[in-house]
């Protein structure tokens, strides 16, 4: 079966890091994905991995190890507007098709 | 303009009625989905077209119709929906319909009330 498991929520203090985790089952892998979404918006893309590693950008960095079916995203620096559900999510099949989690709700606080 | 846009932003319908749900992106993409989003439950992608060809129906109950008229437009009619049915319906669209790989970009959502 597919299966995305990922942290329902977590809180931050301002100016800290805090590191999402992100483990995955599923029958194919041809990348992940790391969506952020504010509440009542849209999900925009932070990153994507394909190659075991870290990829950075910016305050935002992505971790993946495809043996262990792992991936987590870190944010350095917190700030208030980094508040947000961040959405972990394995391409896994053919045509395009995304599989998500359910999503970790990030709160930041002062 | 921003790349994918959604109309209505929120919508409220009884059981009885039937309504439209209307995404166009602006980015020239080829593939445009249709996804579901309930509370405290993962993203459940409903259909992909490639094309304005489905090639994809996640085993979604026939009160949800999508309509491709073109690349840019996608739509998804309603009608008969159940309560259950109140979610927030996404959009999204990517730029090569056979990349496994490419990103896609979401819209604002509907937020769909059913009573």
């Amino acid at each position: 079966g597919q299966n995305i498991d990922q942290p329902t929520e977590m809180t931050a203090t301002e100016g800290a890091i805090v590191q999402i985790n992100c483990t995955y089952q599923t029958s194919g892998f041809n990348g992940l994905f790391w969506y952020q979404q504010h509440a009542g918006e849209a999900p925009t893309f932070l990153s994507y991995n394909v190659l075991d590693g870290l990829e950075e950008k910016g305050r935002f960095s992505s971790f993946l190890s495809r043996s262990k079916g792992y991936s987590y995203l870190l944010l350095k620096e917190l700030q208030m507007k980094d508040s947000a559900s961040y959405l972990c999510a394995v391409e896994g099949g053919a045509t395009n098709k995304l599989i998500f989690g359910t999503g970790t709700l990030l709160a930041v606080q002062p | 303009e921003t790349g994918v846009t959604q109309t209505p932003r929120h919508l409220v319908m009884g059981m009885t009625n039937k309504k439209s749900l209307k995404c166009e992106q602006h980015l020239g993409h080829n593939a445009m989905y249709w996804y579901k989003q309930s509370a405290k439950k993962p993203l459940e992608l409903m259909f992909v077209y490639s094309l304005e060809e489905r090639v994809e129906n996640n085993s979604v109950p026939s009160r949800f119709s999508p309509e491709c008229p073109n690349s840019s437009h996608l739509f998804l009619h309603l009608h008969t929906l159940q309560p259950e049915d109140s979610a927030l319906y996404l959009c999204a669209s990517s730029h090569n319909p056979i990349s496994s790989t490419d990103t896609q970009y979401f819209g604002p959502g509907t937020r769909l009330t059913v009573l």
